[in-house]
C-alpha cells in the first residue's frame, strides 16, 4: 500500500531563516505531488504541484520554492523566512492527470517567531 | 477563475441531530470529491463522484452530485461526536492537474 511521510511534525523558526520540508511517497511511482498551506481555521491554499522529476508548477507567487529531486520526493523551501509563512504545511500524492483523490501526509506545522 | 463554494462555513448541532453541507463550483466539474479533516489533523478522502446525479451512502453519510455536475451535497444522519471536523469538497481545474478545494465547513458536536 501507497504511504505518505511529511517531516518535522513541528517547527519554529526565526524571521529571516531558511526553510526545508520533505515529504516522501512510498508504494507507488509517477505519483503527482502537492504542497498546501492552511492558515489556522482556514481552508487550503495550493503552493506548488509536480508532475514528475524537475517539473514544479507555482499557484502563488511568494518567497517559497520547491523541487522534485526524485520521483517520490517533493521538498518545500526558502531562503528567508516571513512572518506571514506561519501556518500548517501539508504534502499530497495523487496518481494520474484527472483530478484523482490526493492522499495528505500529516503536516507540519510552522510557526515563524 | 474557477471557484468551489460551500456553505455554510460553520455548523453547530446537537447530537442525534442531521446535518447538511452544500458545495457549488463556478464550472462544471468531471468529479467532485469530499474529505474530512478531524482538527489537529490531515484532510482524509472520503469520497469521489463522477456521474450526473449520483448518490452515494457510507454508513450515515450520503453524498450527491447534482444533475448538471455543478453542485454536490454531504449530509450527515443523527450526528455523533465522532463527526467533528471540516469537511471540504474538490474539483478538478480545468487543465485536470490540480484540485480546487472549497473552503470547508466545520462541525462542532456538542453531547
Amino acid at each position: 500500500s501507497q504511504t505518505i511521510h511529511q517531516w518535522p511534525a513541528t517547527l519554529v523558526q526565526p524571521v529571516g531563516s531558511p526553510l526545508s520540508l520533505e515529504c516522501t511517497v512510498e508504494g507507488t511511482s509517477n505519483p503527482n505531488l502537492y504542497w498546501y498551506r492552511q492558515a489556522a481555521g482556514r481552508g487550503l491554499q495550493l503552493l506548488f504541484y509536480s508532475v514528475g522529476i524537475g517539473q514544479i508548477s507555482s499557484e502563488v507567487p511568494q518567497n517559497l520554492s520547491a523541487s522534485r529531486p526524485q520521483d517520490r520526493q517533493f521538498i518545500l523551501s526558502s531562503k528567508k523566512l516571513l512572518l506571514s509563512d506561519s501556518g500548517f504545511y501539508l504534502c499530497a500524492w495523487s496518481q494520474g492527470l484527472t483530478g484523482q483523490p490526493q492522499h495528505f501526509g500529516d503536516g507540519t506545522r510552522l510557526s515563524i517567531l | 477563475g474557477q471557484q468551489v463554494m460551500q456553505i455554510p462555513q460553520y455548523q453547530h448541532v446537537q447530537e442525534g441531530e442531521d446535518f447538511t453541507t452544500y458545495c457549488n463550483s463556478s464550472t462544471t466539474l468531471s468529479n467532485i470529491q469530499w474529505y474530512k479533516q478531524r482538527p489537529g489533523g490531515h484532510p482524509v478522502f472520503l469520497i469521489q463522484l463522477v456521474k450526473s446525479g449520483e448518490v452515494k451512502k457510507q454508513k450515515r453519510l450520503t453524498f450527491q452530485f447534482g444533475e448538471a455536475k455543478k453542485n454536490s451535497s454531504l449530509h450527515i444522519t443523527a450526528t455523533q461526536t465522532t463527526d467533528v471536523g471540516t469537511y471540504f469538497c474538490a474539483g478538478p481545474n480545468q487543465a485536470g492537474t490540480a484540485l480546487i478545494f472549497g473552503k470547508g465547513t466545520t462541525l462542532s458536536v456538542s453531547s
